[in-house]
């Protein structure tokens, strides 16, 4: 069964400071893995990886995948505190529509 | 572009009634998929549509569930003879042709009473 798991679950830290969230997945067939940032309503587009070892990068925000690793990292720097949210990883399968998902990183950050 | 629209927002409703969401997706785009995210859990695929036909559908998609996409533009996701393991946040999003992407809605929540 595919599956993807993030972690932490749950992340606090003071506004200004670094995080990193990461992300592992076993699928069956990979085509790309895409972050998604949900507050109280739709989740956002963040990014979307295909190719391993490129870093996509917008803003104070940055991802990368390293497929021999299984793997993704979400990196913010220099945290604002409206980056308090729940962060969603979710692999699209190959041969399939549907995104699995990870069960989120929930971020929160304190002034 | 307006994004993907949900209604209603909220809903609450009596163990054993039915009840039916809509959700309209961004002009143009012919896929549309249906997910439902419990408290403290990532979203779960339910069903997928492309145009008007439903290509895929979850084993977690009951028969008490059922999903339509008549004019291949908006669709509707029905849930009969509610239980109270059906509340959930119910998301619905879409994606261009050709595309991987997938713009969600803000969905509807569901609380079964």
């Amino acid at each position: 069964e595919d599956k993807v798991v993030q972690s932490p679950l749950s992340l606090v830290v003071h506004e200004g400071d670094t995080v990193t969230l990461n992300c592992s997945y076993e699928v069956t067939n990979f085509r790309s893995l895409l972050w998604y940032k949900q507050e109280k309503k739709a989740p956002t587009f963040l990014f979307m990886l295909t190719s391993s070892g490129i870093e996509k990068k917008s803003g104070r925000l940055s991802s990368i995948l390293d497929k021999k690793e299984l793997s993704s990292i979400l990196n913010i720097t220099a945290t604002q505190t409206g980056d308090s949210a729940i962060y969603l990883c979710a692999v699209l399968v190959q041969g399939a529509q549907k995104l699995v998902f990870g069960q989120g990183t929930r971020l929160t950050i304190n002034p | 572009d307006t994004g993907v629209s949900q209604n209603p927002r909220h809903k609450i409703t009596k163990r054993g009634q039915n009840v039916t969401f809509r959700c309209d997706p961004i002009s143009e785009h012919n896929r549309l998929y249906w997910y439902r995210q419990t408290l403290g859990q990532g979203p779960e695929f339910l069903t997928y549509f492309q145009n008007e036909a439903q290509l895929e559908k979850s084993r977690l998609l009951s028969d008490r569930f059922s999903a339509e996409r008549p004019k291949g533009s908006f669709s509707t996701l029905e849930i009969q003879r509610t239980e109270q393991g059906d509340s959930a946040m119910y998301l619905c999003a879409s994606s261009p042709r050709g595309g991987n992407i997938q713009y969600f809605g803000a969905g509807t929540r569901l609380s079964v009473l």
